[in-house]
């Protein structure tokens, strides 16, 4: 069964310090999601790609964040420079363009900012 | 604006039925999706309500009441595995892009 990949899986980086996180969605999926979940809440969406073109970055803080999808297929979210606050799981997501209610996850990147 | 309302926790019995609510605040959408997630892992996809009325998948239902600004998923026989958070999720029907937005969750607790 397809899954979309993601890692690292767990990553430990201090304050000021660059990350970065790997997204590879599922074959033929054309949008991409970028989701952070802090415990206790539902995932809040970062960025959206459709194919390479970013159609939704309205929550991504871009004095530190940026994610590229440069082929339209997998995907790269970077944090520089980490804060305390990024501490969270961050999730990749992928559907067909025609239905994005029906989003498939990755299994997350646990960072942990110390 | 928009804003989803779930109940932060739920508790029920193995084999028993369970009906976990969602309320909705919204101009308009173009409908209801519910996710479940266990501890440490990813949301997966359960069921999408784009009408009113009941949608049936097994053990377990989602219905959607447009009128009422209220959803609900609907676990039957409650299994021990069933433990997880359990999000709705609706996409408002916006001008241009209009992404998924999570309830906070409700974590459903299966007690033997």
């Amino acid at each position: 069964e397809a899954e979309v990949a993601q890692s690292p899986r767990y990553k430990i980086t201090e304050k000021s310090q660059a990350v970065a996180f790997w997204c590879d969605p599922i074959s033929g999926h054309a949008t991409l999601y970028w989701y952070r979940q802090i415990l206790g809440q539902g995932p809040e969406l970062l960025v959206q790609f459709q194919d390479e073109s970013v159609v939704d970055d309205s929550q991504l803080p871009k004095d530190r964040f940026s994610a590229e999808r440069l082929k339209g297929v997998d995907s790269t979210l970077k944090i520089q420079p980490a804060e305390l606050g990024d501490s969270a799981m961050y999730l990749c997501a992928s559907s067909l363009a025609g239905t994005p209610y029906e989003q498939y996850f990755g299994p997350g990147t646990r960072l942990t900012v110390t | 604006g928009q804003s989803l309302e779930q109940p932060s926790e739920v508790t029920a019995v193995e084999g028993a039925i369970v009906q976990i609510n969602c309320t909705y605040q919204t101009s308009g959408f173009y409908g209801l999706s519910w996710y479940q997630q266990h501890d440490g892992g990813a949301p997966t996809f359960l069921s999408y309500n784009a009408l009113d009325g009941l949608e049936e998948t097994g053990r377990f239902s989602s219905f959607l009441s447009r009128s009422d600004s209220y959803g609900y998923l609907l676990l039957q026989e409650l299994q021990m595995k069933d433990s997880a958070s359990y999000f709705c999720a609706v996409r408002p029907r916006n001008s241009g892009n209009t992404p998924l937005v999570f309830g906070k969750g409700t974590r459903l607790s299966v007690i033997a």
